[in-house]
């Protein structure tokens, strides 16, 4: 079985860092594009960033464009997400997510909060 | 940057009734939408994609139809266990969700 599983979350300042991992299991992650989508807690859906099978290409949206990175290391079947310059609107469950005919699974997620 | 507006934002109906949420992207997204489930402590689940497609073992139950800008998800024979947030997505250029549709048993 597919399984994703965050982890990394927690309470950071403003203008603060941490880094997310996921960790992929039943499948095999070098063959998949992966991303972040993230839950506010207005309940919005965002993308926040995805990460092409090899590694090579990375998307992102304007909100989180110079701020975050994803990155994978295929040898340990792990994603990543690192966030600096954190806002108070970047608070939220952040969701690690297989890339097939949109996102076709998804981890449990794990929780941000920016707050001072 | 394609918007995806979804409507309506809740919605209540009868056990064993039928429901329609609509999604209405901002440009033609050539069928590339998907739909979600998502209830609480979950991730959310993928039920259909490409408009229509279901995954599977999703229940017939649930559908999708739509092209161009226009594209609706309907769930039919209600059942307690469709409590739920159901989101769209569209996948033709990056990624946009639909502000999302909670849906109440009456």
């Amino acid at each position: 079985d597919v399984k994703l599983v965050e982890s990394g979350g927690g309470l950071v300042k403003p203008g603060g860092s941490l880094k997310l991992s996921c960790a992929a299991s039943g499948f095999t992650f070098s063959s998949y594009t992966m991303s972040w989508v993230r839950q506010t807690p207005e309940k919005r859906l965002e993308w926040v960033a995805t990460i092409s099978s090899g590694g090579s290409y990375t998307y992102y949206p304007d909100s989180v464009k110079g701020r975050f990175t994803i990155s994978r290391d295929n040898a340990k079947n792990t994603l990543y997400l690192q966030m600096s310059s954190l806002k108070s609107e970047d608070t939220a469950m952040y969701y690690c997510t297989r890339d097939r005919e949109g996102f076709d699974y998804w981890g449990q997620g794990t929780t941000l909060t920016v707050s001072s | 940057d394609i918007q995806m507006t979804q409507s309506p934002s809740s919605l209540s109906a009868s056990l064993g009734g039928k429901v329609t949420i609509t999604c209405k992207a901002s440009q033609d997204i050539n069928k590339y939408i998907a739909w979600y489930q998502h209830k609480p402590g979950k991730g959310p689940r993928l039920l259909i994609h490409y408009t229509s497609t279901l995954q599977p073992g999703i229940p017939s139950r649930f559908s999708g139809s739509g092209s161009g800008r226009d594209y609706s998800f309907s769930i039919s024979n209600l059942e307690p266990e469709d409590i739920a947030t159901y989101y769209c997505l569209q996948y033709d250029n990056l990624y946009t969700f639909g502000g999302g549709t909670k849906l109440e048993i009456k």
